[in-house]
């Protein structure tokens, strides 16, 4: 079975600066899709960013980057000029066959003013 | 607005009583699912369908049950058989098409237990 663990429970930044989030699964498939959702205080989760294992190049969204590094079965999420808005519960999540969705235990981002 | 939508906000359970938690959505999406969240952890799957009239188990499964009459809608019944209720139920919906079929949420159901 497949597993997601995100090791940092807890995260803080400063307002502008950049933080990286981790998060390494285990699979024995080739395929498969990575995910990073944002669940702000209102509980709503909120697809951030994806990235296709079969893509050499990391995904970007806006302030948003994925660093994946198939191999080591990595899947860190940088957020570059961090903004306030943008504290949250962090998950990381992984889809192989079939279409269900694997989520790690969540990393807690607090952005200091 | 296309979306995901789910009642009640917050739903209170009283002992023996079975519940039932609706999520709707008009996104066309074929698949439809139910996660619990408990406090520190992550999203645990209870029940997914990819087609009407068909759904499929998840990891957390008993004590809970679900209908699939029409591809808009998917309610969850939480039944008296679960004995640890209390928890934060989100629903969510994706196509079937192949490729990384993203899954979008509902803002979820507060169940609590008097």
């Amino acid at each position: 079975a497949q597993t997601v663990t995100q090791s940092q429970p807890e995260m803080s930044v400063q307002e502008a600066e950049t933080v990286t989030l981790s998060c390494t699964y285990d699979t024995s498939e080739s395929d498969y899709y990575l995910f990073w959702y944002k669940q702000p205080p209102s509980r709503q989760m909120i697809l951030v960013i994806r990235q296709e294992a079969y893509k050499q190049q990391n995904a970007t969204e806006n302030r948003f980057s994925v660093n994946f590094q198939k191999a080591a079965k990595s899947f860190s999420l940088k957020i570059s000029d961090s903004q306030l808005g943008d504290a949250a519960m962090y998950f990381c999540a992984y889809r192989g066959s079939g279409s269900r969705l694997t989520f790690g235990e969540g990393t807690q981002l607090t952005v200091n003013p | 607005d296309g979306g995901i939508t789910q009642s009640p906000k917050y739903l209170f359970r009283k002992e023996g009583q079975n519940v039932t938690l609706s999520c709707e959505q008009n996104l066309n999406h074929d698949a439809m699912y139910w996660y619990r969240q408990d406090p520190g952890q992550g999203l645990r799957l209870i029940y997914y369908s990819q087609i009407v009239n068909d759904f499929q188990k998840g990891d957390i499964a008993e004590g809970y049950s679900v209908s699939r009459e029409k591809k808009e809608s998917f309610p969850l019944t939480v039944t008296s058989a679960q004995k640890n209720p209390t928890a934060f139920y989100l629903c969510a919906s994706s196509i079937v098409a192949g490729g990384p079929e993203t899954q979008y949420f509902g803002p979820g159901t507060r169940l609590l237990v008097l």
